[in-house]
């Protein structure tokens, strides 16, 4: 079946450094990939998505690039705010109506 | 101009109560879902509704039972409510295509059964 492994957390960070969490996943065929972000006390947010192999998504600073070889989609931000502190959620999806599965979630603190 | 809304947002009750949660989408979207987040935030689907029609079940408990009045709403009612269900529960939409599922996510319920 399919399945998203992400880093674990908590990632601490200083304002202004550069962040990665790590994301591989296992799937049949030729899913999207996707980035969700929860900020504390909130729902989940799309962040940003790819949805085939060598697509690069991008938003607010964030990128990360669908790797089919490497069957991974990183994300990567080069200088973070305490803003940013917040779990970070890598997912997979197939299309017509199926369900996202999530990885474990990797919660971020940036400190100034 | 909220897109996909949840009520309650904070559920507190006792153990043996039954509950709703409802939710409601403006996007327009013909699918949506109930995902299980727990406390160590990892997120799981429970149902997912297409056009009011039943697509995904995933192994629930029957004590959960989904229903769509229309394609705008998806309402979650359990009964016999155990110390388990605790959690935050994740009403999401989307419009399904060949190339994607983007799914737009509701602001969560939080219930607490004591």
């Amino acid at each position: 079946g399919n399945s998203v492994t992400q880093m674990e957390g908590p990632v601490t960070l200083s304002e202004e450094a550069f962040l990665t969490i790590n994301c591989t996943y296992t799937a049949t065929g030729y899913p999207s990939l996707f980035w969700y972000v929860q900020y504390p006390g909130e729902g989940l947010q799309l962040l940003l998505k790819a949805t085939k192999a060598d697509d690069k998504g991008s938003n607010k600073g964030f990128e990360a690039t669908y790797r089919k070889e490497t069957t991974s989609f990183h994300l990567e931000k080069g200088s973070v705010q305490v803003s940013d502190s917040a779990v970070y959620f890598c997912a997979l999806g197939k299309a017509a109506g199926n369900k996202l599965t999530f990885g474990g979630g990797t919660r971020v603190l940036v400190k100034p | 101009d909220t897109a996909v809304s949840q009520t309650p947002k904070y559920l507190v009750t006792q153990m043996g109560n039954d509950k709703s949660i409802k939710c409601e989408q403006n996007l327009g979207h013909d699918t949506m879902y109930w995902y299980k987040q727990d406390s160590k935030k990892f997120l799981k689907i429970m149902f997912s509704y297409n056009n009011k029609e039943l697509i995904i079940n995933e192994t629930v408990p029957n004590r959960f039972s989904p229903k769509s009045p229309d394609k705008a709403h998806l309402n979650l009612h359990i009964n016999s409510l155990e110390l388990g269900d605790s959690a935050v529960y994740f009403c999401a939409s989307s419009q399904p295509s060949a190339r994607s599922n983007t799914q737009y996510f509701g602001p969560g319920t939080r219930l607490t059964v004591l």
